[in-house]
């Protein structure tokens, strides 16, 4: 079945700092992938998404390429900031006519001054 | 003003209590959905309604029993639940289409205690 595998956190970083948290899938198909963010008492926000090999998403200086070769959906930002202390999600997504996510264990960042 | 919105945020319940977890929707979705957050897990697709219609029950006991009267509301009752359903509860709805992924968007999630 489909699965997706995240960096263990928590993530460390000070302010400024560039950011990568490494996410790696494995599907059948040919997914959507998905980072989702959760903050502190919050649900889970979607941050970005792509669709289809190549594609890169981006959103509040995120960033994530789908590497079908690697099969690979990297999140990266580079100056964090302390407000973007949260839990980040990857995920992916079938071509059925819900969207099913399937999500990662998520990994804790952690920013600070 | 997340678009979804459940209630109670928090819940303590005995296991011989029933209560009920209540979502909804102000986004015009047509799919909804409950996931369960355990700490160091991945979310865990319990339910999905597709138009009303249950499409997907993930091997979730009996003691989890979902309803949806209508495509903006979904609830999930509970029924003399275990020390390990205690958990964060989430909502999520979407517009399900044919043709495009639509992405999730979630409630701030319902922190559930048994105790």
């Amino acid at each position: 079945g489909d699965s997706v595998t995240q960096m263990e956190g928590p993530v460390t970083l000070s302010e400024e700092a560039f950011l990568t948290i490494n996410c790696t899938y494995t599907a059948t198909g040919y997914p959507s992938l998905f980072w989702y963010v959760q903050y502190p008492g919050e649900g889970l926000q979607l941050l970005l998404k792509a669709t289809k090999a190549d594609d890169k998403g981006s959103n509040k200086g995120f960033e994530a390429t789908y590497r079908k070769e690697t099969t690979s959906f990297h999140l990266e930002k580079g100056s964090v900031q302390v407000s973007d202390s949260a839990v980040y999600f990857c995920a992916l997504s079938d071509t059925g006519t819900a969207s099913k996510l399937t999500f990662g264990t998520g990994t804790r960042l952690q920013v600070t001054l | 003003e997340t678009g979804v919105t459940q209630t109670p945020r928090h819940l303590v319940m005995g296991m011989t209590n029933k209560k009920s977890l209540k979502c909804e929707q102000h986004l015009g979705h047509n799919a909804m959905y409950w996931y369960k957050q355990s700490a160091k897990k991945p979310l865990e697709l319990m339910f999905v309604y597709n138009f009303k219609e249950q499409t997907e029950n993930n091997s979730v006991p009996s003691r989890f029993s979902p309803e949806c009267p209508n495509s903006s509301h979904l609830f999930l009752h509970l029924h003399t639940l275990q020390p390990e359903d205690s958990a964060l509860y989430l909502c999520a709805s979407s517009q399900a289409s044919r043709r495009t992924i639509s992405p999730l968007h979630f409630g701030n999630g319902t922190r559930l205690t048994v105790t």
